[in-house]
């Protein structure tokens, strides 16, 4: 079964604005951490942000925040004033306390618009 | 520090032979994981080391796949014989132990390895 599911395959946003990248998970374990990753088209992947599931406050960083709904299991990514370089491929992830592996949802295609 | 290092970055073989990607994770990191990244079917977990141990190796996808970890500093991930379905980016990742004090359990991503099987 799929654990991680990201619903929109692409998405667009005008520079500055602000975009959410929607994320969801299935897990029955008490702990488990969420992240999010960014690849661009050089291919690397660069991490941006992590949700523990006991964290209280929504994680932030710089430009990145992470809407976090643990009752509807939901881990949205949140940028801020877009950039041109923001463009890339958007990976939400978990990793679950029982297994420790980590798990990737299919990814959103982020384009900036100028 | 030195990141994630994995090696060759990028190898053209032809179908049949046996091709050996490298990986040298980071110092001190507890676990090791091996993915594959291809369009159709995204970021696969192939499968993942603790403590050099292999923990789950449900994910490799055929007796053609076969993974190693002799020490703490090295794994390598061996194709035999390779396939034109194989053709794929294979990233090696490592992180320390998750859950424990303030480590987030965040993977550390080599630069990945791109195989072409003609």
């Amino acid at each position: 079964a799929q654990k991680i599911t990201q619903t929109q395959p692409g998405m667009f946003v005008q520079e500055k604005e602000a975009v959410t990248l929607d994320c969801t998970y299935d897990t029955s374990d008490p702990s488990y951490g969420l992240f999010w990753y960014k690849q661009p088209s050089s291919g690397e992947m660069i991490f941006l942000i992590y949700q523990g599931s006991y964290d209280q406050q929504n994680a932030t960083e710089g430009r990145y925040s992470l809407n976090f709904q643990k009752a509807r299991k939901s881990a949205n990514l949140v940028i801020s004033a877009s950039q041109l370089g923001d463009s890339a491929m958007y990976f939400c992830a978990m990793r679950e306390i029982t297994k420790n592996d980590m798990r990737f949802g299919a990814g959103t295609r982020l384009t900036v618009k100028p | 520090d030195a990141g994630v290092i994995q090696s060759p970055r990028h190898e053209v073989t032809e179908m049949g032979q046996e091709v050996t990607l490298r990986c040298k994770p980071i110092s001190g990191h507890d676990y090791l994981f091996w993915y594959r990244q291809t369009m159709m079917r995204g970021l696969e977990l192939l499968i993942y080391f603790n403590n050099n141990v292999p923990i789950d190796d449900s994910g490799m996808p055929e007796d053609r796949f076969s993974a190693k970890m002799p020490n703490a500093s090295f794994s390598t991930l061996k194709i035999q014989p390779s396939e034109p379905r194989d053709s794929a980016v294979y990233f090696c990742a490592s992180s320390w132990a998750p859950f424990s004090g303030k480590n987030t359990g965040e993977l550390f991503f080599g630069e990945g390895s791109r195989l072409t099987v003609l």
